[in-house]
C-alpha cells in the first residue's frame, strides 16, 4: 500500500506564530496531492491541491499557503496563525485512474 | 458550500443489525462516488466506490446503492459490529476534486 506521512500529530501554536506542516508520500511518482481542513463535527474542506512539483492550486482564499518542493513532499504553511486556523489538517494522495484519495493520519492544530 | 449532504447526522444501530447511511448529492455532472469511514482522531479510510454507470456495488459486508434519478447514494453495512462505529462520509467527484458531505456519525449499541 502507498504510505502517507504527516507530522506532527498534534500541534498547539499561539496566535500570530508561523506554521509548517509537512506531508510526504511513498510509492508511485508524480502523485496528485491534497491538503484538507476539517473543523470539529464537519466535513472536509479542500484547501490546496498539486499535480506536480511547484504546481499549487488554491481552493479557498485564506491565511494559508502550500508548496511542493519535491515530488513526494507537500507543505502547508502560514506566516501568522489566526484562531480560525484551528482544525484537523489532512494530507491526501490520489491513486490510479479512479481518483480515489487516500489520507494520512492528520495533524490536530490548536491555535490559542 | 458543500454540494454533497446527508439526510441524518447521527445513526444508532444495535450490534448485529444492518445499517443504512444515506447521502444526497446535487451535481448532476458527478460520475464517481466514494464512501469513507473516519474513526475518531484518524484520517478518512476508503470503504467503497461506485461509478455512475452502476446502481449497485458490493464489498465485504458493505453495499453501495446509487439512484441517479433522485441523486441519492446509500451505504449499507451488514451485521454491524462495534468496530463500525465511526463517521461516514460520502464524496462525489464531478471533476478531479472530491466534494465531501458533512458526515453521519454511526454508533453501535452492544
Amino acid at each position: 500500500s502507498q504510505t502517507i506521512h504527516q507530522w506532527p500529530a498534534t500541534l498547539v501554536q499561539p496566535v500570530g506564530s508561523p506554521l509548517s506542516l509537512e506531508c510526504t508520500v511513498e510509492g508511485t511518482s508524480n502523485p496528485n496531492l491534497y491538503w484538507y481542513r476539517q473543523a470539529a463535527g464537519r466535513g472536509l474542506q479542500l484547501l490546496f491541491y498539486s499535480v506536480g512539483i511547484g504546481q499549487i492550486s488554491s481552493e479557498v482564499p485564506q491565511n494559508l499557503s502550500a508548496s511542493r518542493p519535491q515530488d513526494r513532499q507537500f507543505i502547508l504553511s502560514s506566516k501568522k496563525l489566526l484562531l480560525s486556523d484551528s482544525g484537523f489538517y489532512l494530507c491526501a494522495r490520489e491513486e490510479g485512474a479512479k481518483n480515489i484519495q487516500y489520507f494520512g493520519a492528520g495533524t490536530r492544530l490548536s491555535v490559542l | 458550500g458543500e454540494s454533497v449532504g446527508l439526510h441524518l447526522p447521527t445513526l444508532s444501530v444495535q450490534e448485529g443489525d444492518n445499517s443504512i447511511i444515506n447521502c444526497a448529492y446535487s451535481n448532476s455532472a458527478s460520475d464517481y462516488f466514494i464512501w469513507y469511514k473516519q474513526e475518531s482522531g484518524k484520517g478518512p479510510q476508503f470503504i467503497i466506490d461506485i461509478r455512475s454507470n452502476m446502481d449497485k456495488r458490493q464489498g465485504q459486508r458493505v453495499t453501495v446503492l446509487l439512484n441517479k434519478t433522485v441523486k441519492h447514494l446509500s451505504l449499507q453495512i451488514a451485521a454491524t459490529q462495534p468496530g463500525d462505529s465511526a463517521v461516514y462520509f460520502c464524496a462525489e467527484n464531478p471533476d478531479y476534486k472530491l466534494s465531501f458531505g458533512a458526515g453521519t456519525t454511526v454508533t453501535v449499541r452492544a
